[in-house]
């Protein structure tokens, strides 16, 4: 099926470094959501983004729902090592099914 | 709040062997619930979803099946598994207004 084109696909960083990453679209998505997956683990929502140039915090975290409604970005500041793990954006359309569109995740790697 | 529980945790299966996920939902009426599949390093493909009892639409012809017998309960079956059948397989329920997915912790699959 479609998914949402997600960079960079894997990235190491040192501890305390600040991260971001996108997501984008060919398709218009009325809402952006960001989970992270830990290994073995079933994803976690982070942020939901529901307006076009929404900018949102969810502590050293903040993403943002890009203006034209096809892309989206996550930045994670002053990174420490449990935030490794897989990060996945998705978007959702509008109708009562709400088929979600999940990008391909960035794996993020920190190094202590 | 919502809870989602997938069981088992772990399976290991002969190819040709029959297959029964279970994942029920808790402090919610009424949820869109979807079964995934991630492959190990892969993103998430949708296999099926429901939007209420006994209403099952698949978006990829496999010979998985899935039934949905009471309100808050998913079930994923096979009849005769395949090796291409392993993989983690997640189970996500979505509800209320904006439709955000909420997933289980997964059930590790693993065909022999």
């Amino acid at each position: 099926g479609q998914q949402l084109n997600q960079s960079p696909q894997s990235m190491f960083i040192q501890e305390g470094e600040d991260v971001s990453m996108n997501c984008t679209s060919s398709s218009i998505f009325n809402t952006w959501l960001w989970y992270k997956q830990d290994p073995g683990e079933g994803p976690v929502l982070l942020i939901a983004l529901y307006k076009a140039g929404e900018l949102t915090s969810n502590g050293r975290l903040t993403a943002q729902f890009g203006i034209t409604r096809k892309d989206s970005f996550l930045n994670i500041s002053a990174s420490i090592p449990s935030d490794v793990g897989i990060y996945f954006c998705a978007g959702l359309g509008s109708g009562g099914y709400q088929k979600v569109t999940f990008g391909t995740g960035t794996k993020l790697q920190v190094i202590p | 709040s919502q809870t989602i529980h997938q069981w088992p945790a772990t399976l290991v299966q002969p190819v040709g062997s029959p297959l029964s996920l279970e994942c029920t939902v808790e402090g919610t009426s009424n949820p869109n619930l979807y079964w995934y599949r991630q492959a190990a390093g892969r993103g998430l493909q949708l296999l099926f979803y429901s939007v209420g009892i006994g209403q099952i639409s698949s978006e990829v012809p496999q010979n998985l099946s899935a039934s949905r017998p009471q309100d808050r309960q998913f079930i994923l079956s096979s009849k005769k598994l395949l090796l291409s059948d392993s993989g983690f397989y997640l189970c996500a329920w979505a509800g209320g207004s904006q439709y955000e997915q909420y997933f289980g912790p997964g059930t590790r699959l693993t065909v022999t």
